[in-house]
């Protein structure tokens, strides 16, 4: 069956601290993945997402970094987290375009910066 | 651009009073919409999409392409409808989600 792992659930960084979020999806191939970041009363603001190994499109210049070293894993990483970074980070994938089936959700990780 | 807009951040309904969460779009295209809801402690998940027609839980959502607006809507509000709501538009091609910030219904017993 098809699912998907994102890990840690939570993790409490200090500022300036780096930043490794992974995501592995299991069950199917070539996926799009995204990431998203959930904040209160912001919606679900994209932050990058993957068509394929490699190649990785930015929605929101900042601070943060995504790579796709695997057909289903997708990292997001930052060299030095900055206070405002907090939030839930949510990945998420789909098969082929979101439009036909939409996504599929992990179950996201709380960072809190310090 | 396209864009999602959710008007209400808050909706308190009593339990068996019908609901609506509103959903207006700006897209010059045919979008694909869909609803996405969050249980309290559980995964973002995909309640219902456009393009099936379908009738979840009770709950329905019909694309007005007049007033661009995806409205969902259910008749008779349950406790367990509690939840985060998304709304989410797709345009043509492999294009992320665009999602609304989302409404908070609470069912009041």
């Amino acid at each position: 069956s098809q699912t998907i792992h994102q890990w840690p659930a939570t993790l409490v960084q200090p500022v300036g601290s780096p930043l490794s979020l992974e995501c592995t999806v299991e069950g199917t191939s070539n996926p799009n993945l995204y990431w998203y970041r959930q904040a209160a009363g912001r919606g679900l603001q994209l932050l990058f997402y993957s068509v394929g190994i490699g190649q990785i499109s930015s929605e929101v210049p900042q601070n943060l970094s995504a790579s796709r070293p695997q057909d289903r894993q997708f990292i997001l990483s930052s060299k030095k987290l900055l206070l405002s970074d907090s939030g839930f980070y949510l990945c998420a994938w789909s098969v082929g375009p979101a439009r036909f089936n939409g996504y599929t959700f992990g179950s996201g990780t709380r960072l809190t910066v310090v | 651009a396209q864009r999602v807009t959710q008007p209400e951040k808050l909706l308190s309904v009593f339990k068996g009073a019908p609901v609506e969460l509103k959903c207006n779009y700006s897209y010059s295209g045919s979008p694909e919409l869909f609803w996405y809801v969050q249980y309290s402690r559980q995964r973002l998940q995909l309640l219902l999409r456009h393009i099936s027609r379908e009738s979840i839980k009770g709950f329905t959502a019909d694309l007005n392409k007049g007033e661009t607006s995806f409205h969902l809507k259910k008749p008779f509000a349950q406790e367990e409808d509690s939840a985060m709501y998304y709304c989410a538009l797709q345009n043509s091609g492999n294009t992320p989600l665009v999602f609304g910030k989302g409404t908070r219904l609470s069912v009041i017993a």
